[in-house]
Formats: C-alpha cells, structure tokens, sequence
C-alpha cells in the first residue's frame, strides 16, 4: 500500500513570496490533516479535511495560508505571503476517517523562508 | 486548548536498558492516547496507542501504561536498541468522533548507546 506522498520535498524562498505544497493521501482516506512542524516541536494541526470538506482550521493563520481538497483526495497548502516565522516542516497525514483512526504520515516539505 | 507535556526532555539509555517517557495532559481528552515515533527526514509514524478502558497495553517491547485520573500515560521500551534512537511524540484526541483532533507534545529525543 503506498503512503502518504508530498512534494517537493525541500523549498527556498524569499520572505514576501508565496509557496504551495501538494499532498496525495493513502486512496480511500477520507480524512487529510496539514500540520506544521517547527524545529525542536511537535507537529501543530492547521487544517483538517473531512472529504473536501473542512472540519478545522482554527489555527491556521489565514490572512497568510489556504488550503483545498478538490474532490476529496489530492490537497495543496499555500502560503502568500511568506514570512520568516514560517520555515518549519509541512506534514501531511490521513486517516480512514476522523475520530480515533491511525494519522498515517507523509515524509514533509522543508521549508526555508530567508 | 489542550496542553500536553512531555518528561523527560531528552533521555540517554544504554543498549538492553528500559526507556521510560511519560505525557501529561490537563483537559479532557477521548477516544484514544498514541505514541509517534520520528526519525530524522521522516514524518511521524504511529508506534502504539492505548484505548482509556484499559490501563495498560503490551506490543512487543513497548508498553504503554495509562492512569486516567492523573491525566498521565507513559511509554516503556524495554531492552533498548540503537534502532530505537529517534524523537517520540505523545498526542491527546480533543473533542470526540468526527471532529476529533490530536494535539501533540513537543517530543523527547532517546539515544541508544550501542
């Protein structure tokens, strides 16, 4: 069963620029979650999708960041403009459904914001 | 918003040894209570999770041991192995069902000493 795939895998930006990371969840997982890591922390939820439908996103800054699930499978988060604070790692993860179902996770887009 | 404390903040343990890492958390939390496992480059992968009907679950080396009226649970790994050197996140469901979501602590790095 193939995993979680995100690409790219590594980014370099300038702050002010915009960025998108794309994400394929494991076929037939309903649920997709977008979490930022920060060096030295553990991942933190920005958006949870239910099929193409959001289920939270109360800590995703949105003035800077979005995010869409078109037909309930593939998912991209951008984010315009970029800003220092954001170099973090990306990781996407799905599950079965929401609610208790294992979070299988994607190896994460580096992202490096100078 | 859930708080999640993990203890040590990072551990050294000698080959054959016992590593113990424990989570603490302060609101109410559902469903279930998992150990992640990361290693450098990778995203999280699940290691273990414990459902709050039962205080203790056995998988091989590692044990999770749960005690749900200190809002605590912790992880053993028994007979260490430099394989298992990596970064360990616990994680707390809040809110249940559908728009249950996990919030993450910031991790403890273990170190197997060959």
């Amino acid at each position: 069963e193939a995993g979680v795939a995100q690409s790219p895998r590594y980014k370099i930006i300038e702050k002010r620029q915009s960025v998108a990371f794309w994400c394929n969840p494991i076929s037939g997982h309903a649920t997709l979650y977008w979490y930022q890591q920060i060096l030295g922390q553990g991942p933190k939820l920005l958006i949870q999708f239910q099929n193409n439908g959001v289920v939270d996103d109360s800590q995703l800054p949105k003035d800077r960041f979005s995010a869409e699930r078109l037909k309930g499978v593939d998912s991209t988060l951008k984010i315009q403009p970029a800003k220092l604070e954001d170099s973090a790692v990306y990781l996407c993860a799905s599950s079965l459904t929401a609610g208790g179902d294992t979070q299988y996770f994607g190896p994460g887009t580096r992202l490096t914001v100078l | 918003q859930q708080q999640v404390k993990q203890s040590p903040q990072s551990l050294i343990v000698q080959k054959g040894g016992i590593s113990i890492i424990n989570c603490a958390y302060e609101n109410t939390a559902f469903d279930y209570f998992p150990w992640y496992q990361q290693f450098p480059g990778k995203g999280p992968a699940l290691l273990i999770a414990i459902r709050p009907d039962v205080s203790e679950k056995k998988e091989g080396r590692f044990t999770i041991s749960f005690n749900k009226s200190a809002k605590q649970f912790s992880l053993h790994i028994m007979d260490s192995q430099p394989g298992d050197s990596a970064t360990y996140f616990c994680a707390v469901p809040t809110r249940a069902g559908a728009n249950s979501k996990l919030t993450f602590g910031k991790g403890i790095t273990l170190s197997v000493r060959p």
